[in-house]
């Protein structure tokens, strides 16, 4: 069964405007939320993070926000450029883990100019 | 700063094949996890090393994988008698540090090999 899950396999938006991504999961032992960034042939990369203790973080243009009871979070992309084009993974570490991360199946966003 | 590189991007095995897949952490990581990527799906972790210990190697899917760090630094995934379900991009990520909170440390991917097993 899925821990992590993005359940939009894809996402299109206008440039200028709001990317919102989401991701649900199921463990309650996963204390730290991040999200990656693939480009086709290309390994994921690094994002945004949040650990459990907060409820959001922005960085740049780039918003994570995790509502605990709900064991939901979401990413904001604003505004959208043609260049986030991509495919984004939600991802989770556990408590008490290796730091292993538990992906989602990715939401391939599309930002049409 | 050179990245995590992994090599080859690209092998086709035949069924039966042994193949093994290289991967060059970023200098210094302490950490190094293998990842198995099927089509249309999320990374799924295979092992991870602190250094050249194996300390969790539970995400292997049959005694065919054998994953290695022996000197703390490069690592390869060794698959021996490749399947057709093995066919998948394997990557590799390395991470700075260790311990209980390495999850909260930036994992670096590399680009990842495609194996396509025939």
């Amino acid at each position: 069964d899925q821990q992590v899950k993005q359940n939009s396999p894809s996402l299109s938006v206008q440039e200028g405007r709001i990317s919102i991504l989401n991701c649900d999961y199921t463990n309650s032992m996963f204390d730290y939320f991040l999200w990656y960034k693939k480009y086709p042939a290309e390994g994921p990369t690094f994002l945004i993070s949040i650990s459990s203790i907060k409820d959001k973080n922005e960085d740049g243009r780039f918003t994570v926000f995790l509502n605990k009871s709900a064991k939901h979070l979401s990413l904001h992309i604003v505004p959208s450029q043609p260049g986030d084009s991509a495919v984004y993974f939600c991802a989770a570490s556990a408590r008490g883990s290796q730091g292993n991360l538990i992906f989602g199946k990715g939401t391939k966003l599309s930002v049409k100019p | 700063g050179a990245g995590v590189s992994q090599s080859p991007r690209y092998k086709v095995a035949k069924r039966g094949q042994d193949v093994a897949l290289r991967c060059d952490p970023i200098s210094g990581h302490v950490s190094l996890f293998w990842y198995q990527q099927a089509l249309g799906q999320g990374p799924e972790f295979l092992t991870y090393f602190q250094n050249e210990a194996q300390l969790d190697k539970s995400g292997l899917p049959s005694d065919r994988f054998f994953a290695e760090r022996p000197e703390g630094s490069v690592s390869t995934l060794k698959i021996q008698r490749t399947q057709q379900e093995d066919s998948a991009v394997y990557l590799c990520a390395s991470s700075l540090r260790a311990g209980l909170r390495t999850g909260q440390y930036e994992q670096y991917f590399g680009p990842g090999t495609r194996l396509t097993v025939t």
